[in-house]
């Protein structure tokens, strides 16, 4: 199926670790983004990458670091994790041009922080 | 900078009834959308409505923007319980930024 998929679904884990999302998409996209939303469920954006550029930084912690081997894959890496972070992070892609801006939604990967 | 602002931020109605949410923005925009999550679940675009139109139709969805009150407006059609989600609307802003902007959204719920 065409999707955009990201991995693990669920991140459990303690303060002061170093954990990794992963975001696929098979869409064709060439942007892709990646969007924290916390517990009142405010999404806001952290990065977005086109053509395997960083385009939009956010005003994000360096702890964050994504990371796009290529157009079709988005990685987001967290060191040194804080209470903070716990929140649903979610992928999505785009493709640029058109006049349109619609973007696609991966599933979340919902992390913990205890 | 939180930029679009729903309203009310829960709504519960019956089945069948008609929901309308609010949205509002602050900076000029090229297009503004709105976005559904079921609980659990990623976002999922329901409609595209231009800086340029004033109201737009999918199915039993019926979206207007008035850019001059910065404002729009998301009305549901005949409720269904599937509806039952939070909607969020997102604006494009003008200046090539290539982001999009999300409200805090709105909870609906449909009562059998």
């Amino acid at each position: 199926d065409t999707a955009v998929s990201q991995t693990p679904k669920y991140l459990v884990t303690q303060m002061g670790n170093d954990k990794s999302i992963k975001c696929e998409q098979n869409l064709g996209h060439d942007t892709m983004y990646w969007y924290k939303q916390d517990s009142k469920k405010f999404l806001k954006i952290m990065f977005s990458y086109n053509n395997k550029e960083l385009i939009i930084n956010e005003t994000v912690p360096n702890r964050f670091s994504p990371k796009s081997p290529d157009k079709a894959h988005l990685n987001l890496h967290i060191n040194s994790l804080e209470l903070g972070d716990s929140a649903v992070y979610f992928c999505a892609s785009r493709k640029s041009g058109g006049g349109r801006n619609e973007q696609f939604f991966g599933p979340g990967t919902r992390l913990t922080v205890l | 900078s939180q930029q679009g602002e729903e309203d009310p931020q829960a709504l519960s109605i019956q089945e069948g009834e008609n929901a309308t949410m609010n949205c509002s923005y602050k900076t000029s925009i090229n297009n503004l959308q709105w976005y559904r999550q079921n609980s659990g679940r990623g976002l999922v675009h329901l409609i595209l409505i231009r800086s340029n139109e004033r109201e737009k139709h999918s199915g039993r969805l019926r979206v207007t923007l008035d850019t001059s009150k910065k404002s729009s407006s998301l009305l549901i059609t005949a409720s269904r319980a599937a509806d039952t989600a939070s909607y969020f609307c997102a604006t494009d802003a003008t200046g090539g930024a290539q982001k999009l902007v999300f409200g805090q959204g709105t909870r609906l719920t449909i009562n059998p």
